[in-house]
């Protein structure tokens, strides 16, 4: 079936310090692929996506290029805030062979960011 | 416009109990999904709720089930709670079934 593998946490960071999270997928047919952010006590929110090979999706600095030869979609940022802590989870919606597009989810990986 | 609520924000079970959360879905949506959020796990896909018919299933038992109403809301019921069943519970609403899922703040359910 379906999965997301992206790397253990927790991540520390000093403030504008550059960010890579890993993460790479397994699917059937030709999944979209996403980025959620999920702050403090908040449900997830949706921070970039890339539905086909090579499309590259951006967000608050935020970027992910979905590399279909090495089945990876690693999000990375030039210059993290102490704002950016929070929980990152990476997904995949593989809609192919169903009607319906659930959302299968790494385990997702804390970033703090200290000043 | 109102997001995706979810309702209640926090419940405490024992064992056995069985329990009903809620979610209204963003204006305009037609779709309801349901996922569970063990601690320190990503969200895993419990079922999915298209024009009031169930629209796809995870890997969980019968003990729990859904509903979606009229007016797009929807309830997930958990029955003989087990302990393995605190979580936190997203429901996430979209414009159909293959559209970008919107999400609640979930629900925290604990079981003594």
């Amino acid at each position: 079936g379906d999965s997301v593998t992206q790397m253990e946490g927790p991540v520390t960071l000093s403030e504008e310090a550059f960010l890579t999270i890993n993460c790479t997928y397994t699917a059937t047919g030709y999944p979209s692929l996403f980025w959620y952010v999920q702050y403090p006590g908040e449900g997830l929110q949706l921070l970039l996506k890339a539905t086909k090979a090579d499309d590259k999706g951006s967000n608050k600095g935020f970027e992910a290029t979905y590399r279909k030869e090495t089945t990876s979609f690693h999000l990375e940022k030039g210059s993290v805030q102490v704002s950016d802590s929070a929980v990152y989870f990476c997904a995949l919606s593989d809609g192919s062979g169903g009607s319906n597009y659930k959302l299968t989810f790494g385990k997702g990986t804390l970033l703090t960011v200290n000043p | 416009e109102t997001g995706v609520t979810q309702s209640p924000t926090h419940l405490i079970k024992t064992r056995g109990q069985q329990v009903t959360l809620r979610c209204s879905s963003q204006s305009g949506h037609n779709t309801v999904s349901w996922y569970q959020q063990a601690l320190g796990q990503g969200p895993q896909f419990i079922f999915q709720y298209y024009r009031e018919e169930e629209n796809g299933r995870g890997n969980f038992p019968p003990r729990f089930s859904g509903l979606q109403f009229p007016n797009y809301s929807s309830e997930l019921n958990v029955n003989a709670l087990e302990l393995d069943d605190s979580a936190l519970y997203l429901c996430a609403s979209s414009l159909g079934a293959r559209d970008e899922q919107f999400f609640g703040p979930g629900t925290r359910l604990t079981v003594l």
